[in-house]
């Protein structure tokens, strides 16, 4: 069975500071991997996602992250936090070719201090 | 422009009371969702529909209800069998090759 897990579930960083968010992920099978982002009262927003291309996913708003398989894991990072970043996060997995059903993490809420 | 609508944003319930959230997709999405989101507990899958005129449950169906007579539609109605409904209610869909696309979501409530 799938599974994520999101290590901690409150982040918070100053301004201008790196961003680091954490995902670790359990499949059987080639996954394909998610971030989505969740600002209050509103649905989920996709940041990025990893369907078995390059390792090193680039997405909105300055997003990025890594898939490294030999650690099951998805971390996803901004080299600079802006105010604006201060939302929930979300990591995902799939099976691969189907990026229906997905298993969400527990999400991180990020807060980003002046 | 394409998206999800769901309505309405805010609804409460009364003891004993069947309510029905509404979900509309213009995306020309096969595949549908709910999900349930409580604070700390990220999404839960209630029921997804691949296809119409068929949807499977998912992790936490009981107390729910759905249809998927349209394509574009796929309402969930909250039973009173579910004794702890307040929650924010989320649809999505997705496309063949497509991560899925959320709406805005419904915020249920008991009166």
């Amino acid at each position: 069975a799938q599974s994520v897990t999101q290590l901690g579930s409150h982040v918070s960083v100053s301004e201008g500071a790196l961003v680091l968010l954490r995902c670790n992920y359990s499949s059987s099978v080639p996954p394909y991997l998610f971030w989505y982002v969740q600002y209050p009262n509103q649905g989920l927003q996709l940041l990025l996602k990893y369907t078995s291309a390059a390792t090193l996913v680039k997405g909105i708003n300055g997003f990025e992250a890594e898939f490294k398989k030999s650690e099951t894991s998805f971390h996803l990072t901004k080299p600079s936090a802006h105010m604006s970043d201060a939302a929930e996060y979300f990591c995902a997995v799939s099976e691969a070719g189907n990026t229906g059903k997905l298993i969400f993490g527990q999400g991180t809420t990020l807060q980003v201090k002046p | 422009d394409g998206g999800i609508t769901q309505s309405p944003k805010y609804l409460f319930r009364k003891e004993g009371q069947n309510v029905t959230l509404s979900c509309e997709q213009n995306l020309n999405h096969d595949a549908m969702y709910w999900y349930r989101q409580d604070p700390g507990q990220g999404l839960r899958l209630i029921y997804y529909s691949q296809i119409v005129n068929d949807f499977q449950k998912g992790d936490i169906a009981e107390g729910y209800s759905v249809s998927r007579e349209k394509k574009e539609s796929f309402p969930l109605t909250v039973t009173s069998a579910q004794k702890n409904p307040t929650a924010f209610y989320l649809c999505a869909s997705s496309g063949y090759g497509t991560p899925q696309h959320f709406g805005d979501g419904t915020r249920l409530s008991i009166l």
